[in-house]
C-alpha cells in the first residue's frame, strides 16, 4: 500500500540539541497526524493538524501543515533522553476521525548518543 | 475498558497453522483499525470497521486474512496457513470523534 515519504530515515543527536524532520506525498491529505511509538508500544499521537498552513505546538513540539497540503514537518527543540522512538506522520483525506484510513510514513528514528 | 487491548501480546505459530488475533476498543468507539508492521517499516493498513461493517478491507494482503467484528466491539483478525511474510507486529486502533488510540499490538512470528 501507499506509504508516505519520510526523511530522515534516522538521527543520531546530543541531549538538547533540535531536531527536524519531514514527511511528503505525491497526493493531497486534509489532515496530517504525528505520531510517536517507544518499543513495544502502539504509536501515540502527538499533534494533529487540520489546516493548510497551520503551525501547531504541543510543549517542545512544533509541527507545520504544509501550504501545498502535500507535506508537513515536525520539530523537537532541546532533545531530553525520552524524546528517544520512531516518529510517524499519518495522513488522511478527511478532518473527521473514524471514517476512514490513516496512511502512515515510513518512520524516522531518533537515537540520542550519550 | 481504559485502553485498546489487544491479545495474545506475543503469538509464535508453525507455518501453515491459522492464529487468530483479538482487538478489544476502547467502549463507545464505533470505528476500529487494523495495521501491520512489519520489522523496521511504517505501519500498513489492513482493514477499518464501522461498527460490524467493515467499509474499506483493501489492505488485507491476501484470501488468507480475515477479519470480523461483533457487537460493535471486539474484533478478531484471522490468518489462514500462515506463511513466515506473515512475521510481523499486528496493531489495533480504535476511534471516535478526535483521533485514534493504538493497542500496544500482537508480535507475531511464523516458524
Amino acid at each position: 500500500g501507499q506509504q508516505l515519504n519520510q526523511s530522515p530515515q534516522s538521527m543520531f543527536i546530543q541531549e538538547g540539541e533540535d531536531v527536524s524532520m519531514n514527511c511528503t506525498s505525491s497526493s493531497i491529505f486534509n489532515t496530517w497526524l504525528w505520531y510517536k511509538q517507544d518499543p513495544g508500544e502502539g504509536p501515540v499521537l502527538l499533534i494533529a493538524l487540520y489546516k493548510a498552513g497551520e503551525l501547531t505546538s504541543n510543549g517542545r513540539l512544533t509541527a507545520q501543515f504544509g501550504i501545498t497540503r502535500k507535506d508537513s514537518f515536525l520539530n523537537i527543540s532541546a532533545s531530553i533522553p525520552s524524546d528517544v522512538g520512531i516518529y510517524f506522520c499519518a495522513g488522511q483525506l478527511t478532518i473527521n476521525f473514524g471514517n476512514e484510513k490513516l496512511t502512515f510514513g515510513t518512520g524516522t528514528r531518533l537515537t540520542i548518543i550519550p | 475498558g481504559a485502553g485498546v487491548s489487544q491479545s495474545p501480546s506475543n503469538k509464535v505459530t508453525e507455518k501453515g497453522k491459522d492464529v487468530e488475533l483479538r482487538c478489544d476498543p476502547i467502549s463507545g468507539h464505533t470505528a476500529l483499525y487494523w495495521y501491520r508492521q512489519s520489522l523496521g517499516q511504517g505501519l500498513e493498513f489492513l482493514i477499518y470497521f464501522q461498527g460490524n461493517s467493515a467499509p474499506d478491507k483493501s489492505g488485507l494482503p491476501s484470501d488468507r486474512f480475515s477479519a470480523e467484528r461483533t457487537g460493535g466491539s471486539v474484533s478478531t483478525l484471522t490468518i489462514q496457513r500462515t506463511q513466515q511474510e506473515d512475521s510481523a507486529v499486528y496493531l489495533c486502533a480504535s476511534s471516535a470523534n478526535y483521533g485514534y488510540t493504538f493497542g500496544s499490538g500482537t508480535r507475531l512470528t511464523v516458524v
